[in-house]
């Protein structure tokens, strides 16, 4: 079976851009979380849908926003880019909400600001 | 919200050593702890994890322990091997409708062939 996909691997943008990051989750899982890790720390906590609908959110700006489709795959959205906003975007699946569903991460899209 | 503190940041132990890594967190609502392995450029995977009605659990030469009195829970990896190099997280959840999970900083665990 196919792990949590995400595409694309890298990508290089400048400030101000805006980017889409995807992510197809395990097949059967319905829950999709999306992580922030800046090189040298733990996955930050940005956004969790279960059921095409925004569960949790973290302590992220406004400019980061996301959905799930119908398929129960996720795109995140980061307008108005920031160097700060370079950093391995994590995405990661299981099958509910509840803590008794383990959560299985995909490799990351690496973005990279100018 | 959730502080999950962990510690060593870096482990250095000889082939056949134990490891052992240590993680805090603050809220005594957290019941849900996974451990996480990241190997360089690779994706977190999870090796192991413990919920809070559970003290401790074993899986081969991988176990946890979990002290909610203290909010407290320890890694500990039996009779390391070289493949067991790379950095270790620690988590916490609280089922609070999303079950996001916070992180600690990660240890760094090298095994010296």
């Amino acid at each position: 079976d196919a792990g949590v996909t995400q595409s694309p691997t890298h990508l290089i943008k400048t400030r101000g851009q805006h980017v889409t990051l995807r992510c197809s989750p395990i097949s059967g899982h319905k829950s999709v979380s999306w992580y922030q890790q800046v090189l040298g720390q733990g996955p930050q906590f940005i956004f969790q849908y279960y059921e095409k609908e925004e569960r949790g959110r973290g302590n992220f700006p406004d400019r980061f926003s996301a959905r799930q489709f119908p398929n129960y795959s996720s795109e995140l959205n980061v307008n108005a880019l920031l160097l700060g906003d370079s950093a391995l975007y994590l995405c990661a699946s299981s099958l509910g909400q509840g803590i008794n569903q383990p959560q299985h991460f995909g490799d990351g899209t690496r973005l990279s600001i100018l | 919200g959730e502080n999950v503190e962990q510690h060593p940041s870096t482990l250095s132990v000889q082939e056949g050593d134990s490891a052992v890594i240590k993680c805090t967190y603050s809220d005594s609502a957290s019941n849900y702890f996974p451990w996480y392995k990241q190997e360089l450029g690779k994706r977190p995977q999870l090796i192991i994890d413990i919920r809070s009605n559970v003290g401790e659990k074993k899986d081969q030469r991988i176990a946890v322990t979990l002290n909610k009195t203290a909010k407290h829970f320890s890694l500990h990896i039996t009779e390391t091997q070289p493949e067991d190099s790379a950095v270790y997280f620690c988590a916490a959840s609280i089922r609070t409708g999303a079950n996001n999970l916070f992180f600690g900083t990660g240890t760094r665990l090298t095994v010296i062939p």
